[in-house]
């Protein structure tokens, strides 16, 4: 069962354009991360909320966890290429191991 | 770079065949995971060690098993191999057990052919 489901599984677009990804879960989470993870390499964490409702700024990045804390999106301001890649959410509650989406593949065109 | 060293990078076998995966964690972290990841199940959390002792276990099979040394450094043992065990596998640490931030290794990519 996949307890994390995340859409759209591909997105393409062009350079400068915005763009939501999403995150959802019929469970309430303590936290939610959000990764990248880029070919070859492994997956770096870009942000961790904790709180239902949260709004979390990381450059072009805004990253928003739901009131409930079972669902949270990634919106990208400007894609630029340097964005590619996939982009992971993984939720956790106390001390169990984190429970990863299949992720969204991003691929931003110049 | 993590800070989290795995070797090999790759590794191509045969079906039937055993294989060792180790991991080296960030200087100063105790607790190592394991997962695997491959097209279609995304992510999977194998195990989880902390101060050498079993932490986690998720959705690892029986012809697996993993171990953390005195040194904290991990190895992942995975035998009888199947074609459908081809994936990445990769090593993270964090401080502490729970939510602390993870550090991804660069992973270790298995072909079995």
């Amino acid at each position: 069962t996949q307890l994390l489901e995340q859409s759209p599984q591909f997105l393409s677009i062009q350079e400068g354009e915005n763009l939501t990804v999403y995150c959802n879960s019929s469970s309430v989470f303590s936290s939610l991360q959000w990764y990248r993870q880029e070919p070859g390499e492994g997956p770096v964490l870009l942000v961790t909320v904790v709180t239902g409702g949260e709004v979390k700024k990381l450059k072009r990045l805004t990253f928003q966890f739901g009131d409930a804390r079972k669902d949270s999106s990634l919106h990208i301001t400007a894609a630029q290429p340097g964005d590619t890649g996939l982009y992971l959410c993984a939720g956790g509650w106390g001390n169990t191991p984190l429970v990863f989406g299949k992720g969204t593949r991003l691929s931003v065109i110049a | 770079d993590s800070g989290v060293t795995q070797t090999p990078k790759h590794l191509i076998t045969a079906t039937g065949q055993r294989v060792t995966l180790r991991c080296s964690p960030r200087s100063g972290d105790l607790s190592v995971y394991w997962y695997q990841q491959s097209l279609d199940q995304g992510l999977q959390f194998l195990i989880q060690y902390y101060n050498g002792e079993e932490r986690a276990k998720g959705n690892i099979l029986e012809r697996f098993s993993a171990q953390q040394f005195p040194d904290l450094h991990s190895e992942l043992n995975l035998s009888s191999l199947e074609l459908g065990d081809s994936a990445l596998y990769f090593c993270a640490s964090s401080v502490e057990p729970g939510l602390a931030r993870q550090y991804f290794g660069p992973g270790t990519r298995l072909t079995v052919t």
